[in-house]
């Protein structure tokens, strides 16, 4: 079956402006987590979704990072007012359910912030 | 926040040749899982290992989570060019769901 998808593949955007990147789950999966993947690192949690509500959001960097799950299934991340340091790859990713460790990543959008 | 402490950093190694790789944390962890990362992809799961001692293969690939459970290790026996990449380990540490991941390990195969 189809795995999860992510778009953009790529996003290069300037300083200051609004994205959104958007990921699509594996049907079926009731979780959703965001990461973020900076060049030469381990990819760090961002949020995570339980259905449509953000189970845990202990790992956004401040308040211009927002996403929402407004149906269960797709997921959309928004970055207000960019920052040359949010460049990096995003990751989603999907498990089962609630308390399923076994999470299937997406291939990540690029974000480059000039 | 939590770490896990990936080594080797890097490995170059021949083909034909054994790869062991291990993570390490100052935390006990409750499960632990084994992650492979091409470039321009996202992380592919390997592995998944869920209790103290427990050893798993998956082919080539052999995981083991430690009795301390504060570690790992991953085998990869005989490996081919198609190993190469970059290898993670992470886990969950608390009640939450997400996971912690390790710097990564990179392996090069030379044919």
């Amino acid at each position: 079956g189809a795995g999860v998808s992510q778009t953009p593949s790529n996003k290069v955007t300037e300083k200051g402006k609004y994205v959104e990147l958007r990921c699509d789950p594996i049907s079926g999966h009731t979780a959703l987590y965001w990461y973020r993947q900076s060049l030469g690192q381990g990819p760090e949690f961002l949020i995570y979704f339980q259905g449509t509500g953000a189970a845990d959001d202990s790992g956004l960097p401040n308040d211009r990072f927002f996403a929402v799950r407004p149906e269960g299934s797709v997921s959309t991340l928004k970055i207000q007012r960019t920052e040359r340091g949010d460049s990096a790859v995003y990751l989603c990713a999907s498990s089962l359910f609630t308390g399923d460790k076994e999470q299937f990543f997406g291939p990540g959008t690029r974000l480059t912030v000039l | 926040g939590q770490q896990l402490n990936q080594s080797p950093q890097s490995m170059f190694i021949q083909e034909g040749e054994d790869v062991s790789m291990n993570c390490t944390s100052s935390s006990i962890f409750n499960t632990w899982l084994w992650y492979k990362q091409d470039p321009g992809e996202g992380p592919v799961l390997l592995i998944a290992l869920y209790k103290a001692g427990e050893l798993t293969s998956n082919g080539r690939l052999t995981a083991q989570f430690g009795i301390t459970r504060k570690d790992s290790f991953l085998n990869i026996s005989a490996s081919i060019p198609s190993d190469v990449g970059i290898y993670f380990c992470a886990g969950d540490y608390n009640a939450g769901n997400m996971l912690t991941f390790g710097g990564g390990t990179r392996l090069m195969v030379k044919p």
